[in-house]
């Protein structure tokens, strides 16, 4: 079974520095697409970055970046100029070969002021 | 927001009791889901839908049933509710197959 892991329960940063979330996980297919979505207190789930398997660019979007390592499984965020408004839970989740997302536990990002 | 609505956002019942909790959305997607987001596990899969009528399991799905009659509307409902339900329950909607999933704001079910 596809897994994706989490392994930063939490992850905090000075305002302005740049901070990189880690998201591993396993699977055997070689397409499928991975997200990070962002949950902030307000708890609605927003859809932060996109990435498709076949696709050797990393996304970008603003301040946020991925890593996409599809050798070593592994699908990092970076976050660049972090902002207060970036405090939240972060999610990695894997799409399969079935079209169901498969969820991390998450990451608490804190930002400090 | 891909005009999703889930209601109610807030409820606290008993346990035993029946619980309905409704998602509506105004864009006619085919694809429909319910989860539920529990600390230290992300959201899991409870029920899903590939159309009117045409709904499957997940990984969590026993104690609930759902429904979807019409496009815009996917129930799911607690038979029985038992405490391990307490959580926050999540509709998600997806244009197609293979893209990302957009949610509604959550509906925070406690079970006394």
């Amino acid at each position: 079974a596809q897994t994706v892991t989490q392994s930063q329960p939490e992850m905090s940063v000075q305002e302005a520095e740049t901070v990189t979330l880690s998201c591993t996980y396993d699977t055997s297919e070689s397409d499928y697409y991975l997200f990070w979505y962002k949950q902030p207190p307000s708890r609605q789930m927003i859809l932060v970055i996109r990435q498709e398997a076949y696709k050797q660019q990393n996304a970008t979007e603003n301040r946020f970046s991925v890593n996409f390592q599809k050798a070593a499984k592994s699908f990092s965020l970076k976050i660049s100029d972090s902002q207060l408004g970036d405090a939240a839970m972060y999610f990695c989740a894997f799409m399969d070969s079935n079209y169901q997302l498969i969820w991390g536990a998450g990451t608490k990002l804190i930002i400090k002021p | 927001d891909a005009g999703i609505t889930q209601s109610p956002r807030h409820k606290v019942t008993e346990t035993g009791t029946p619980v309905t909790l409704r998602c509506h959305q105004t864009e006619n997607h085919r694809y429909m889901y319910w989860y539920r987001q529990d600390p230290g596990h992300g959201l899991r899969l409870i029920h899903y839908s590939y159309g009117v009528k045409d709904t499957d399991k997940g990984e969590v799905s026993d104690g609930y049933s759902v429904s979807r009659s019409k496009t815009e509307d996917f129930l799911l409902t607690l038979e029985s509710a038992t405490s391990s339900q307490t959580s926050v329950y999540f509709c998600a909607i997806r244009k197609t197959e293979n893209t990302e999933a957009f949610f509604g704001q959550g509906t925070r079910l406690t079970v006394v």
